[in-house]
């Protein structure tokens, strides 16, 4: 069974840029999360999309957003980079069975660098 | 707001030493509480889990157990080899949080030989 895939692996982008992340989960998995994990901040959550509705939240700007589309695949936008941006944008995926929490498997990550 | 506060690393043991990694927690109500790790070059895994007080997570000679009175989830593991070399992050999930995972700064665990 295909793990949680993320593309592209590395990014590079300037500053005032916009970008889009992409996450396809396993197979069946019906939520998907984003992180956003930088040496100073470690792992912070950005959102989670269960059937298309994001049903969670984190304390990010308006600039981060993200959609879930039908077939569960997500995708995360940031709008105007800053530099503070560069960080590890991980993507999770989880069963989701009645909402509870549940064991979350993690994608290796896109790499962003803002210059 | 939900915490989890966890032991500065790094932590640096020989092989078959007693692991201790301390974790705590400020959340309101019957969070989730999990450990993850990160190998090098891997990503995040789950490595063991507990939903409510005085259950014990265990996996790959690894223990933990929620406690409520002193909200804490420190990781044990009697005998750590080389290859548990890895950063690991303790987590909560708030009550009716779903999928939202709170973390620590994560602790590194070197194991030499």
């Amino acid at each position: 069974k295909a793990g949680v895939t993320q593309t592209p692996r590395y990014l590079i982008k300037t500053r005032g840029q916009q970008v889009t992340l992409s996450c396809s989960p396993i197979s069946g998995h019906r939520s998907v999360s984003w992180y956003q994990q930088t040496p100073g901040q470690g792992l912070q959550f950005l959102f989670e999309y269960f059937s298309e509705t994001q049903r969670n939240k984190g304390n990010f700007p308006g600039r981060f957003s993200g959609r879930q589309f039908s077939n569960s695949r997500s995708e995360m936008n940031v709008s105007t980079l800053e530099l503070g941006d560069s960080a590890l944008y991980l993507c999770a995926s989880s069963l989701a069975v009645g909402g509870k929490s549940e064991k979350l498997f993690f994608g290796s990550g896109t790499q962003l660098s803002v210059l | 707001g939900d915490s989890v506060t966890q032991m500065e690393g790094p932590v640096t043991l020989s092989e078959e030493a007693f692991l201790t990694i301390n974790c705590t927690y400020t959340a309101t109500g019957y969070p989730s509480l999990f450990w993850y790790v990160q190998y090098p070059g891997e990503g995040l895994q789950l490595l063991l889990k507990a939903t409510k007080a005085d259950d014990k997570g265990s996996n790959k000679g690894f223990e933990a157990t929620y406690r409520k009175e002193t909200t804490s989830f420190h990781l044990e593991k009697g005998s750590v080899q080389v290859s548990d070399s890895a950063v690991y992050f303790c987590a909560l999930t708030p009550s009716g949080g779903y999928n939202k995972l709170i973390f620590g700064a994560g602790t590194r665990l070197a194991v030499h030989p």
